[in-house]
């Protein structure tokens, strides 16, 4: 079984630049996670995705973070303009359903400079 | 609201040493469900285990063993005969029936050595 596919790997951008990540989750899971890992830190929920809707976006800076989920399957991550905090790994995950184990890809490096 | 705590930041052991990583949650929903995930140098997240609130059996997959206690709200993980490759950062995590979103601990550093 395919498991979670992120990318690009990594990516370096200047300030106020804009940069998108794509995700592309195990078959057949209905609920999609994309979290900001900042180095020596946990996990932090930016959106959640039930199908194709969004169950919780609380932390997500709408400012300047966006995400979508077209058709319940592929999903995808924007920042516009990119700040040097955004710096960290950005990791998406799928599972069955909202209570089932979540499994994650490799995840995106991205460096702001 | 939610919230997982793992008050250890770093443990160094020996290899074959016996280690425990503890990971205490908060909630107010009788419903909740706890993980615990590895992520090694490599940087993915690896799922280890997933518990419901109702069931406290404590559960053993070879060196790994988890030890729920509600009582206590302590969701522990122990490593018998640690090995080198077990070196990782280790993340208790909860979902809770109200919330259904996965809260991450801060994690814990495991440093294995010869």
């Amino acid at each position: 079984e395919a498991g979670v596919a992120q990318s690009p790997r990594y990516k370096i951008i200047e300030k106020r630049q804009s940069v998108a990540f794509w995700c592309n989750p195990i078959s057949g899971h209905a609920t999609l996670y994309w979290y900001q890992q900042i180095l020596g830190q946990g996990p932090k929920l930016l959106i959640q995705f039930q199908n194709n809707g969004v169950v919780d976006d609380s932390q997500l800076p709408k400012d300047r973070f966006s995400a979508e989920r077209l058709k319940g399957v592929d999903s995808t991550l924007k920042i516009q303009p990119a700040k040097l905090e955004d710096s960290a790994v950005y990791l998406c995950a799928s599972s069955l359903d909202r209570e089932g184990e979540a499994f994650f890809g490799q995840g995106t490096r991205l460096t702001v400079v | 609201a939610q919230k997982v705590t793992q008050a250890q930041t770093e443990i160094s052991v020996v290899e074959k040493e016996d280690v425990t990583l503890d990971c205490v949650y908060e909630t107010r929903d009788t419903t909740y469900y706890l993980f615990w995930y590895k992520q090694p140098p490599s940087g993915e997240l690896v799922f280890l285990i997933r518990r419901n609130s109702f069931d406290e059996q404590n559960e053993i997959s070879g060196r790994y063993s988890w030890n729920f206690q509600k009582s206590t709200s302590s969701f522990n993980f122990t490593i018998t005969a640690s090995q080198v490759v077990d070196s990782a950062v280790y993340f208790c995590a909860l979902i809770t029936g109200t919330a259904s979103k996965l809260t991450f601990g801060t994690g814990t550093r495991l440093q294995v050595t010869l």
